[in-house]
């Protein structure tokens, strides 16, 4: 099946920094979003960016589907930006099933 | 509009007790699908569910099942509950199966088993 990795798997930074988190797909996909998992578990929905780019405030997404990866930008880091950052694939043919990556953990120190 | 709608948001159950889990969709959306993240294996496809039906299923055992209704919401149900069935529980709703627009998850159920 599809390989989702995720990268760094962990990131550490000081409030306003700015990171850059990685997304690999072994295979071509017809859905790709990002999420960040609050310290509650909800998965927040990030970006739906099967390719090209989105922005939204200090946050930006590019997913390149030929070269078959995704990126994750955020800018100016606040505390609340920590926890685990997801990427999540679907495939044409996977009947709707969601693949996840296993994650990047963000930790941004005041 | 409303979210996607879990409950229980907790619950602590006893080796080998049953347990049923229910999420209620945003409205107007069709499709149901479900997740387990534990540590370990981090977030594994459990089932899906469109028009009360299942449209496929993940690598668990026959002990999890589940079922769409009418209206949209889905339950899901543990029988025979082991100590690693321990989890955070995450249901995901969309318009339909293979859409265009994402997945909108709920804040989950996290299941203790003792």
């Amino acid at each position: 099946g599809i390989q989702v990795e995720q990268s760094p798997p962990d990131l550490i930074l000081q409030e306003g920094a700015n990171s850059t988190l990685r997304c690999n797909f072994s295979d071509s996909v017809n859905n790709l979003q990002w999420f960040h998992q609050n310290p509650w578990g909800q998965l927040i929905n990030l970006f739906y960016i099967p390719s090209g780019t989105k922005q939204n405030g200090r946050l930006s997404a590019t997913t390149v589907a030929t070269e078959r990866y995704s990126l994750l930008y955020i800018s100016s880091s606040q505390t609340t930006d920590s926890g685990v950052y997801f990427c999540a694939v679907e495939r044409p043919t996977s009947a709707s099933k969601i693949i996840f990556g296993s994650g990047t953990r963000l930790s941004i120190r005041p | 509009k409303a979210g996607v709608t879990q409950t229980p948001r907790y619950l602590i159950k006893t080796r080998g007790q049953q347990v049923t889990l229910s999420c209620s969709p945003i409205s107007g959306h069709r499709s149901v699908s479900w997740y387990q993240q534990t540590p370990g294996q981090g977030l594994q496809f459990l089932f899906e569910y469109f028009s009360e039906t299942q449209r496929n299923k993940g690598n668990f055992p026959g002990r999890f099942s589940g079922r769409q209704f009418s209206n949209s919401r889905s339950e899901m149900n543990v029988s025979t509950l082991e100590l690693g069935d321990s989890a955070l529980y995450l249901c995901a709703s969309s318009l339909f199966p293979q859409n265009n627009y994402g997945y909108t998850f709920g804040s989950g159920t996290r299941l203790t088993v003792v």
